[in-house]
């Protein structure tokens, strides 16, 4: 079965601290895994992809890395501010299927 | 902003009742996924339709089903509501051959938040 496993379940820094979130998946065969940041109340929205091939890729503060041999995945957060508050999901899809798998997500607060 | 957009965005119904949720796809996406958000959780797949066509669904029952419309608009309904089924509903359209997208990115509208009391 496809499961993919996110902790800490929730998570609170202090602004300007780094924080990295974690992400293990069983997803077979891996296709890609996106992570997703989910604002309170509206609907996630794409950070990064990693297909089979990427183990680092960077989108501003953030840093998604990859190792597909130990099917783990991290995010992390570079100098949090306080909009980095929110729910940061990890969706793997398989090869060839239609249906993504999706973890339950992490839950940041940044405090000032 | 995404281009998806769901409506209504709140609404209150009461145990029994019969809901639709409607979602408008982004332009050019021919794909449309609807996912269930309990409080704290994930989202959980429903049900994907790609050209008017279901091609995936998840563990939901028969009380859940859905359409979509040949401007690749979509609606979900749910029929006889139980208290569980309150949650954020959550649209997603994305584009590619077969109703899978290679890149697999899936464009969220802002949900609907249904109350069953």
């Amino acid at each position: 079965k496809n499961q993919v496993e996110q902790s800490p379940q929730s998570l609170i820094i202090l602004e300007g601290k780094n924080c990295t979130l974690q992400c293990n998946y069983t997803v077979s065969p891996f296709s890609n895994l996106r992570w997703y940041k989910q604002d309170t109340g509206r609907g996630p929205v794409s950070l990064t992809i990693m297909t089979f091939s990427e183990n680092t890729k960077s989108n501003g503060r953030y840093t998604a890395t990859l190792d597909a041999d130990t099917k783990q995945s991290s995010l992390h957060i570079t100098a949090s501010q306080l909009s980095d508050s929110a729910s940061y999901i990890c969706v793997v899809r398989s090869g060839g299927s239609y249906i993504p798998t999706f973890g339950r997500g992490t839950s940041l607060i940044v405090h000032p | 902003e995404t281009g998806v957009t769901q409506s209504p965005t709140h609404l209150i119904k009461t145990r029994g009742q019969q809901v639709t949720l409607r979602c408008s796809s982004q332009s050019g996406h021919n794909t449309v996924s609807w996912y269930q958000q309990a409080l704290g959780q994930g989202p959980q797949f429903i049900f994907q339709y790609y050209r008017e066509e279901e091609n995936g669904r998840g563990n939901f029952p028969p009380r859940f089903s859905g359409l979509q419309f040949p401007n690749y608009s979509s609606e979900l309904n749910v029929n006889a509501l139980e208290l569980d089924d309150s949650a954020l509903y959550l649209c997603a359209s994305s584009s590619g051959a077969g109703g899978y997208s290679n890149t697999g990115e899936l464009f969220f509208g802002e949900g609907s938040r249904l109350t069953v009391l």
